[in-house]
């Protein structure tokens, strides 16, 4: 499996436009997170998915940001309109629930600027 | 909202010291995982603790997982500059029937120095 594949790997847009992060997770695994990485606040949960289903997204900042799975194999995370405080390192990752506990998989991250 | 502050933020040693960095909660968790990240990259798991008082090691790092099931750390022997990097800790628990969370704690950056 290729793993975690989220695009763009790099996104820099001017403040007020949209914005769409894109992810597909690991076939077969039923959990899929979307975190934010900042030097200042480290890495937050934003939402996440259980079979497809949003189970939580009490991490989702405000109204700006919002969150879909329409299949197993594919979310996306839109931010609208964005500001220069969304700026961050956007990670999409991926888990099987396992008996023991939930082993995450990360994609490589979408590093967005905005200007 | 669970939170775990982990300690010390930054560390930097010189190769060959010993070094051990905690992960703290008010929270009791069903598990406890340590990742490790680096440069443009997204973080991968070095462990999964489960049991309270677990210790596990992997070559130079042995990890424990706290009695309450509360906190952990993880100790390095003998640092190598290959062992820089973010170590993050992560605590996972069952929210609802069938779905579980995973929250991080912000991390500590180490620098293993020539």
């Amino acid at each position: 499996d290729a793993g975690v594949i989220q695009s763009p790997r790099h996104e820099v847009t001017e403040m007020g436009q949209e914005v769409t992060l894109r992810c597909k997770p690991i076939s077969g695994h039923d959990y899929l997170f979307w975190y934010r990485q900042t030097m200042m606040r480290g890495l937050e949960l934003l939402i996440y998915f259980n079979n497809n289903v949003p189970i939580d997204d009490s991490g989702m900042p405000e109204d700006r940001f919002s969150a879909k799975m329409p299949n197993a194999s594919f979310s996306t995370l839109k931010i609208q309109p964005s500001e220069p405080r969304d700026s961050a390192v956007y990670f999409c990752a991926s888990s099987f629930t396992l008996g023991g506990g939930t082993e995450a998989f990360f994609g490589q991250g979408t590093r967005l600027t905005v200007v | 909202t669970q939170l775990l502050e982990q300690s010390p933020q930054f560390l930097s040693i010189q190769e060959g010291e010993n070094l051990t960095v905690y992960c703290n909660s008010s929270s009791v968790f069903s598990s406890l995982q340590w990742y490790r990240q680096e440069p443009g990259e997204g973080p991968v798991l070095l462990v999964t603790v489960v049991t309270g008082g677990e210790v596990k090691k992997l070559k130079r790092l042995t990890f424990q997982f706290g009695d309450a099931r509360k906190d952990s750390s993880l100790h390095i022997t003998a640092a190598q500059p290959g062992d820089t990097g973010l170590y993050l800790c992560a605590g996972c628990n069952q929210i609802i029937q069938g779905a579980q969370k995973l929250v991080f704690g912000q991390g500590t950056r180490l620098t293993i120095n020539p």
